[in-house]
C-alpha cells in the first residue's frame, strides 16, 4: 500500500499558484519525499524531492512540515501544460521501489 | 544527454505469446527498475536490476523475468501473456549512490502492450 494520501483531483486557474497537498504520517527519519507528474500516456516526470528542508527548483517548490507528516508541492504560475496526474512518493534507504498511490489529477483551467 | 529510452513504443500480442521489452538507462546510471501501469492506476513495481542481478522484486509472478547487460541496459520478458498483462510498461533508471541514502529514478516514455 502507498505510504501517502493525496486528494483525487484539483482545479487551478491558469497563471495562479497550484498547491498540491500530500499526507505521509508514517514517514521514517531517513525517507525522502519525491514528487513526480505524469502527463497523459507518458512516463512519470521527476519534479523535486526533499528530506526535511524546503526545496525549490526551476519547476516547483516543495514545502515539508516540521514534523514531516505532510508536504505541499507548489507550482508558482500554473499553465495549461501543467495539467497532469501528480504523484507524491516516500522513499528511503534500502527501499529500492517506488510505491505509487493514485495521485492527484490537476486540471489547469484557462 | 540522452534520457531513458524504451523500445518498442507500442506492441500488440495474443494470449499465450511471449514478449521482450527493452530499456536503455540515462547516461551515467547503473540501476534499472521496471514498472507496470494499468489504465487509470499508478505504476506498480515489478523488479530492479543492479550489477546484472535482480535486487528487489515486487508482487509479480515468475512469468515476468528480466535481465541487465554489462552496459546497464535491460530487458523485461513476459511469458504466457494474459489479457490482464495489457498495460504501459515503464523503465526507470537511477544511480546507486553510496553513502547517499536515496536514488532518484528517472522514467522512460514506456512501452504500451496490448494483449488480445
Amino acid at each position: 500500500d502507498a505510504k501517502t494520501t493525496q486528494p483525487t483531483s484539483m482545479d487551478c486557474a491558469e497563471g495562479r499558484a497550484a498547491n498540491l497537498p500530500c499526507n505521509h504520517s508514517t514517514i521514517s527519519g531517513n525517507e525522502y519525499v519525491y514528487w513526480y507528474r505524469q502527463i497523459h500516456s507518458q512516463g512519470p516526470q521527476y519534479i523535486i524531492h526533499g528530506l526535511k528542508n524546503n526545496e525549490t527548483n526551476e519547476m516547483a517548490s516543495l514545502i515539508i512540515t516540521e514534523d514531516r507528516k505532510s508536504s505541499t508541492l507548489i507550482l508558482p504560475h500554473a499553465t495549461l501544460r501543467d495539467t497532469a496526474v501528480y504523484y507524491c512518493i516516500v522513499n528511503g534507504s534500502g527501499t529500492y521501489k517506488y510505491i505509487f498511490g493514485t495521485g492527484t489529477r490537476l486540471k489547469v483551467l484557462a | 544527454d540522452a534520457g531513458v529510452t524504451q523500445s518498442p513504443t507500442h506492441l500488440i500480442k495474443t494470449r499465450g505469446q511471449q514478449v521482450t521489452l527493452r530499456c536503455s538507462p540515462k547516461s551515467g546510471h547503473d540501476t534499472v527498475s521496471w514498472y507496470q501501469q494499468a489504465l487509470g492506476q499508478g505504476p506498480q513495481f515489478i523488479f530492479q536490476y543492479y550489477e546484472e542481478e535482480e535486487r528487489q522484486r515486487g508482487n509479480f509472478p515468475d512469468r515476468f523475468s528480466g535481465h541487465q547487460f554489462p552496459n546497464y541496459s535491460s530487458e523485461l520478458n513476459v511469458n504466457a501473456l494474459l489479457l490482464g498483462d495489457s498495460a504501459l510498461y515503464l523503465c526507470a533508471s537511477s544511480l546507486l549512490g553510496f553513502p547517499s541514502p536515496q536514488e532518484t529514478q528517472y522514467f522512460g516514455p514506456g512501452t504500451r502492450l496490448l494483449v488480445l
